[in-house]
């Protein structure tokens, strides 16, 4: 089945190490987006991609980054995590932006700063 | 920016019974999405639903999206609902991806 897969589902890292998340998706989307939801919260929105167009949210911080090598594939980089990072991390698709389209969710990776 | 507010934050339900979950919105949409995340994390589609009514199963939705808001039905419910429900829509005709509420807190017990 086409679908968003998030790799790992849970990544324990130590504080100050960077760490890597990965997201891949099958339904050939243009729009990969990534998400930060901690606990009690809803999803917020880090930064997307249309294509190789990257877009950042004006309050997301500098420690995090991203990365789409090309149209399946969207790394988000943690360069330092720390404690207030622990979070889960959600990855989305959609065809087009402004929700225009609908979008759909990776099964998300749960992040602990130790 | 556009303002999504759920209601009720928090509802309890013994296995059988109905209930309506609501999403109001402070502006015009043309879009917007219900998920349920389960006890797991993961955001589950229910419905993409800008206007009118859509059925799947004992889940159902409408949106008057001229009057800014947007109704989640659960029929019969069973211990698997429970999670948050969400809604959300996107922050304007030109903006990027989806404003979310700050869901709705859904457990069912047998």
């Amino acid at each position: 089945d086409a679908m968003v897969i998030q790799n790992p589902r849970y990544q324990v890292t130590q504080f100050g190490k960077p760490v890597t998340l990965s997201c891949s998706q099958t339904l050939n989307h243009n729009v990969m987006y990534w998400y930060q939801q901690k606990s009690s919260q809803a999803p917020k929105l880090l930064f997307h991609y249309y294509d190789k167009d990257f877009n950042n949210e004006a309050d997301t911080p500098d420690n995090f980054q991203s990365r789409r090598p090309n149209t399946s594939f969207c790394f988000l980089d943690i360069r330092s995590p720390g404690l207030g990072d622990a979070a889960m991390y959600l990855c989305a698709t959609s065809r087009g932006t402004g929700g225009q389209t609908e979008a759909f969710f990776g099964q998300g990776t749960r992040l602990t700063v130790v | 920016g556009i303002q999504v507010e759920q209601s009720p934050p928090d509802l309890i339900l013994q296995e059988g019974a109905n209930s309506t979950l609501r999403c109001n919105f402070s502006d015009s949409v043309n879009n917007l999405q219900w998920f349920h995340q389960n006890p797991w994390g993961q955001l589950i589609n229910l419905f993409y639903i800008p206007s009118g009514t859509k059925q799947n199963g004992r889940l159902s939705a409408t949106t008057v999206a001229t009057e800014r808001y947007s109704l989640l039905y659960i029929s019969s419910s069973q211990t698997t609902d429970s999670g948050v429900y969400f809604c959300a829509v996107p922050p304007n005709q030109a903006g990027t991806a989806l404003i979310f509420g700050k869901g709705t807190t859904l457990s069912v017990s047998s």
